[in-house]
């Protein structure tokens, strides 16, 4: 079946390091894959997306790679900050369209100072 | 101003009992959604409407039935809660209904406690 999951459940930086979220997902047939953030008591919010005719984008301090030949999605924060504690989630379409997001369990991510 | 907004924040009831919550997007979006993550985390959709056309109904019990007045308001009707329905519910908007639709704008939540 379509499943989405990440490596590590958590992840603690030193505020200033890089930060590496990573992503496995099952569907080959997904073509779009997006990274939402989660601040606590709050919705989750785009960060990146990318599709699968990319293998690399970069936004502000943020990078997604993939690798669809082994169906891994990365995002890589640079220079960690406080402010991006939060729990990561990678997303993928499932078939049918109608943006029906498949997520990830998450990664939540601890900066220290 | 609150682009998705969703009404109560928070809501405790007994199980058996009949709740409701509401969403509202003002980003003129003509696909709205509602999520569900429970404990651990975990986001599964339940929902999806375009322009007020369910097109997306996940395997949910029926006693979960969303309903969609016009394309900017999603509200969800929960009858006879179980202790299973506790979990903190999303709604979502995107801007067209096709595929690879490109980014869900989430409200902030409403965490509902079934006793």
């Amino acid at each position: 079946g379509e499943s989405v999951g990440l490596h590590l459940p958590t992840l603690s930086v030193q505020e200033g390091d890089n930060s590496i979220i990573n992503c496995a997902y099952s569907n080959s047939a997904s073509d779009y894959f997006i990274w939402y953030k989660q601040e606590s008591g709050k919705g989750p919010q785009f960060i990146i997306d990318i599709r699968s005719n990319m293998d690399k984008r970069q936004g502000q301090r943020v990078t997604v790679l993939l690798n669809k030949t082994v169906k891994h999605l990365s995002l890589q924060i640079a220079a960690t900050q406080p402010g991006d504690s939060a729990v990561y989630f990678c997303a993928e379409t499932a078939s049918g369209g109608y943006n029906k997001l498949i997520f990830g369990a998450g990664t939540r991510l601890a900066v220290h100072p | 101003d609150t682009a998705v907004s969703q009404t109560p924040k928070y809501l405790v009831t007994q199980m058996g009992n009949d709740k409701s919550i509401k969403c509202e997007q003002n980003l003129g979006h003509d696909t709205m959604y509602w999520y569900k993550q429970d404990s651990k985390k975990f986001l599964k959709i339940m929902f999806s409407y375009n322009n007020k056309e369910l097109i997306i109904n996940e395997t949910v019990p029926n006693r979960f039935s969303p309903k969609s007045p016009d394309k900017a308001h999603l509200n969800l009707h929960i009858n006879s809660l179980e202790l299973g329905d506790s979990a903190v519910y999303f709604c979502a908007s995107s801007q067209r209904g096709g595929t690879n639709t490109g980014e869900l704008f989430f409200g902030e939540g409403s965490r509902l406690t079934v006793l």
